[in-house]
């Protein structure tokens, strides 16, 4: 069965720090992948996705992502935190392409300190 | 993109009753997926509704329960029956569009 992994339920970074959100996945076929964000009491906005093509993907408020298969994996970085980047993040993976359901990793919770 | 209406937003049921929830797309779509997001959890898929046919559900979920309608290709609705306090979460619907998948607002149910 396909998973999504995310280490750390719950990171936190100094303002301005670089923030890193690790995700692995198990896949036997490259699925197409995404980051999503979920402020409290808010629904889930789209991060960034990986579907083909470049592997180094950008999305918005300044994430990006890379794609490396030969580690599975699709960790989630910013070069400087800012106190509005504290939120849920949550890593996805689609395995049947545009044509099924996410699977979602159990989420990490970033504080961002002052 | 798809732009999904969701409602109610949030609702505080009494234990025993049942709620249905609502979810209208922009567009036309094939699949639309029901999510469960428990509190401090992460989203669980709970089934996927085909107009047409009956949805179809992932483990752990059942008609008699959680009992959904896909009476055309841009509404369902999911109701959750003979509700308890661990049905309390928040429900998410969600649909396909392109290579993206877009979220309905969610509604978030408190049992008690």
């Amino acid at each position: 069965a396909q998973s999504v992994t995310q280490l750390g339920s719950h990171v936190s970074v100094s303002e301005g720090a670089l923030v890193l959100l690790r995700c692995n996945y198990s896949s036997s076929v490259p699925p197409y992948l995404f980051w999503y964000v979920q402020y409290p009491n808010q629904g889930l906005q789209l991060l960034l996705k990986y579907t083909t093509g470049a592997t180094l993907v950008k999305g918005i408020n300044g994430f990006e992502a890379e794609f490396k298969k030969s580690e599975t994996s699709f960790h989630l970085t910013k070069p400087s935190a800012h106190m509005s980047d504290a939120a849920e993040y949550f890593c996805a993976v689609s395995p049947r392409g545009s044509q099924g359901n996410l699977i979602f990793g159990k989420g990490t919770k970033l504080s961002v300190k002052p | 993109s798809a732009v999904i209406s969701q409602k109610p937003s949030r609702d505080i049921c009494q234990r025993g009753t049942s709620l249905t929830i609502q979810c209208q797309v922009d567009s036309q779509v094939t699949m639309m997926f029901w999510y469960r997001q428990q509190p401090g959890q992460s989203l669980t898929l709970i089934a996927t509704a085909n107009q047409g046919s009956e949805a179809t559900y992932e483990s752990g979920f059942v008609i008699d329960k959680f009992p959904i309608s896909r009476p055309n290709l841009t509404f369902s609705t999911l109701t959750v029956s003979n509700m308890s306090p661990e049905d309390s979460s928040i429900y998410l619907c969600s649909v396909n569009w392109g290579t993206e998948a877009f979220f309905g607002q969610g509604t978030r149910l408190t049992v008690v």
